[in-house]
């Protein structure tokens, strides 16, 4: 079968860092995506690791292991402007599958 | 570049009408897609294309129709609404399978409501 999680919900302090991890199972994996939705707007691409290692873009770094089906994603000196919802959609064959995705809630 | 272009941004339907959300891009990319997103939730993929003339259906098409007469444009049709098809959908597109980045370009949203 394939399933795709992450925690509904994180709550992170301002300047902190903060870790949204994502698990997958699926066949015909291509890659791991992570994307940013505010309310009232449309998904935003971060980051895409096809490869194992971290891949590092300003204050955010994504991570993927394609033997454990892990990845996660990596926020460094928060800010309010995070607060969103995250995503980490599969590649999977043709389809891009979203899961229902990480509230981050940003504290001052 | 306009990028992805939804239309209409907002709509109210009645129970049993149709209606068709327009989504066209001008990147000249193969891959499009349909998605709907409920409030609170995630994205679930309706239908998507790999190119002109090739649809195929994503997690929950049922309710909708699509065509891919062009590259570049890939409408969603609802025929006899229901009150189940409220909500957000979004079209978006990638340049390959795999893609370069794996980026996907979304179109602003169409918010819909059936009443």
């Amino acid at each position: 079968g394939q399933s795709l999680e992450q925690p509904s919900e994180v709550t992170a302090v301002e300047g902190a860092i903060v870790q949204i991890n994502c698990t997958y199972q699926t066949s015909g994996f291509y890659g791991l995506s992570w994307y940013q939705q505010h309310d009232g707007g449309a998904p935003t691409f971060l980051s895409y690791n096809a490869l194992d290692g971290l891949e590092e873009t300003g204050r955010f770094s994504s991570f993927l292991s394609r033997s454990d089906s892990y990845g996660y994603l990596l926020l460094q000196e928060l800010q309010m402007k995070d607060s969103a919802s995250y995503f980490c959609p599969m590649n999977r064959d043709d389809k891009i599958i979203f899961g229902k995705g990480t509230r981050l809630h940003i504290l001052p | 570049n306009a990028g992805v272009t939804q239309t209409p941004k907002f709509r109210i339907l009645k129970i049993g009408q149709s209606m068709t959300l327009q989504c066209t891009q001008d990147m000249n990319h193969n891959y499009m897609y349909w998605y709907r997103q409920d409030p609170g939730m995630g994205l679930k993929l309706i239908y998507y294309s790999v190119g002109a003339g090739i649809t195929d259906k994503g997690e929950v098409p049922n309710g909708y129709n699509v065509s891919r007469s062009t590259t570049e444009d890939f409408p969603l049709r609802l025929e006899l609404a229901a009150p189940s098809q409220t909500s957000v959908y979004f079209c978006a597109s990638t340049e390959s399978r795999q893609g370069n980045t794996g980026e996907l370009f979304f179109g602003e949203g169409s918010r819909l409501t059936v009443l």
